[in-house]
């Protein structure tokens, strides 16, 4: 039973538009949230977090929203562009294991030109 | 640049063979991560370890074990691999919680 579901397998945008990527988990203990930029032939680089004690968290182009009550996470990303286009990760931990992260199955986001 | 190493990019093996998947890093991290990565679960973790001759199970260490003799490097043993095995494996280290830094990874084909 995966408890980070990232249900959109793919998403495809217009460069300069906003790409919202969606994550929702099922464990009420995770406290901690993280979405992870994949390209082909690379590891996963760290992208951005959020604490559960925060329902916003801005990076750049990148912004994260946490809903609790409703145990769903997004990434915002404005503007798309081209080189914006992998798989993204999103990720979450719990605080009495907090190194053991729990991955979702990805989203692969293309930004059209 | 900090890194983190994998030995092989692209390895095949028979099943039944024992397979070393070896993986260093530069950053003296304490903690280090195998995680395999398959189309439809994302990341799952297999082992991990907090120090030097300490290790973790993971979600899913049925059919492997590691060994980690130094802090900069941490193995992944598959005992006798099965076609099932057949994955891409990333290894990653981190000091803090959550801020991995991956390696690129390995693709095991077992055949």
């Amino acid at each position: 039973d995966q408890q980070v579901k990232q249900n959109s397998p793919s998403l495809s945008v217009q460069e300069g538009r906003i790409s919202i990527l969606n994550c929702d988990y099922t464990n009420s203990m995770f406290d901690y949230f993280l979405w992870y930029k994949k390209y082909p032939a690379e590891g996963p680089t760290f992208l951005i977090s959020i604490s559960s004690i925060k329902d916003k968290n801005e990076d750049g182009r990148f912004t994260v929203f946490l809903n609790k009550s409703a145990k769903h996470l997004s990434l915002h990303i404005v503007p798309s562009q081209p080189g914006d286009s992998a798989v993204y990760f999103c990720a979450a931990s719990r605080g009495d294991s907090s190194y053991k992260l729990i991955f979702g199955s990805g989203t692969r986001l293309l930004v059209r030109p | 640049d900090v890194k983190v190493t994998q030995s092989s990019r692209y390895l095949v093996k028979r099943t039944g063979e024992k397979v070393f998947l070896e993986c260093v890093q530069d950053m003296d991290h304490e903690n280090m991560f195998w995680y395999r990565q398959d189309p439809g679960l994302g990341l799952r973790l297999i082992y991990f370890s907090y120090d030097v001759k300490m290790k973790e199970k993971g979600d899913i260490p049925e059919g492997y074990s590691v060994s980690r003799e130094k802090k900069e490097r941490f193995s992944l043993i598959l005992e006798s691999a099965s076609t099932n095995q057949t994955s891409m494996y990333l290894c990653a280290s981190s000091r803090t919680p959550g801020a991995n830094t991956f390696g690129s990874g390995t693709r095991l084909t077992v055949v």
